[in-house]
């Protein structure tokens, strides 16, 4: 069966960089591609940006200057780094496979918290 | 950015119909997608290009519209229903959630 799982640290000090892993199973990279999708607390989500089957990224305008999205299809893991965090990017943050333009399979997320 | 509003709560019986609305701020074509969210969860595909079952959803939940003005509707609503539900346009970039609408059951 699918299943997607985000690691990395769960605090990050104002201005660094925030680097986390979406390792997937049940699926290939190669055919199926992978949206990084973040909450923070009590509020609203927002896709921050996709990477295609194909290899191609796409990110949301509002955080593109800061934002990469990559991965190792031998590993089956899919990295997102963001770059001058602010308190402000606390969040969960959410991989999820993406059929096309929607979310059909999610990670559990991983809770980012931006303070020092 | 394309804005899709949705109201803040809403509380139901279960048993009853209830209908969720989420209104863009410019036309998405069909391209809307509603999805579940219990607390501490992460969010589940109910419906996708706004009338699409996904699959294991059950057949309680259906969407409809197009253009500016589209509606989840659980009928009948049951205890485990009980969730926050989000849609999110893929027809204009960058691809917008709404600000989630709280379910209650009476």
């Amino acid at each position: 069966q699918v299943q997607l799982k985000e690691s990395g640290p769960g605090l990050v000090q104002p201005s660094q960089t925030l680097s986390l892993t979406c390792t997937v199973s049940g699926l290939s990279l190669t055919s199926n591609s992978v949206s990084w999708i973040r909450q923070p607390p009590g509020k609203g989500l927002e896709w921050m940006g996709v990477i295609w089957s194909n290899g191609g990224t796409d990110y949301n305008s509002a955080i593109k200057s800061r934002l990469s999205i990559s991965r190792d299809t031998s590993k089956s893991q899919v990295f997102l780094k963001m770059n001058s965090l602010q308190t402000e990017d606390t969040a969960m943050y959410f991989c999820a496979r993406t059929a096309f333009d929607y979310f059909d399979y999610w990670g559990q997320g991983v809770m980012v918290t931006v303070s020092s | 950015d394309t804005v899709l509003t949705q109201s803040p709560a809403l509380a139901v019986s279960p048993g009853e119909r209830v209908s969720i609305s989420c209104r863009a701020s410019e036309g998405v074509n069909s391209y809307m997608h509603w999805y579940q969210q219990k607390p501490g969860q992460q969010p589940k595909l109910l419906i996708y290009k706004a009338s699409n079952l996904a699959s294991g959803v059950p057949a309680r939940f259906s969407g409809s519209g197009s253009g500016t003005d589209f509606t989840l509707t659980i009928d009948p609503v049951e205890a485990d229903d009980t969730a926050t539900y989000f849609c999110q346009q893929s027809w204009n970039d960058p691809w917008t959630f709404g600000g989630g609408t709280k379910l209650e059951l009476k």
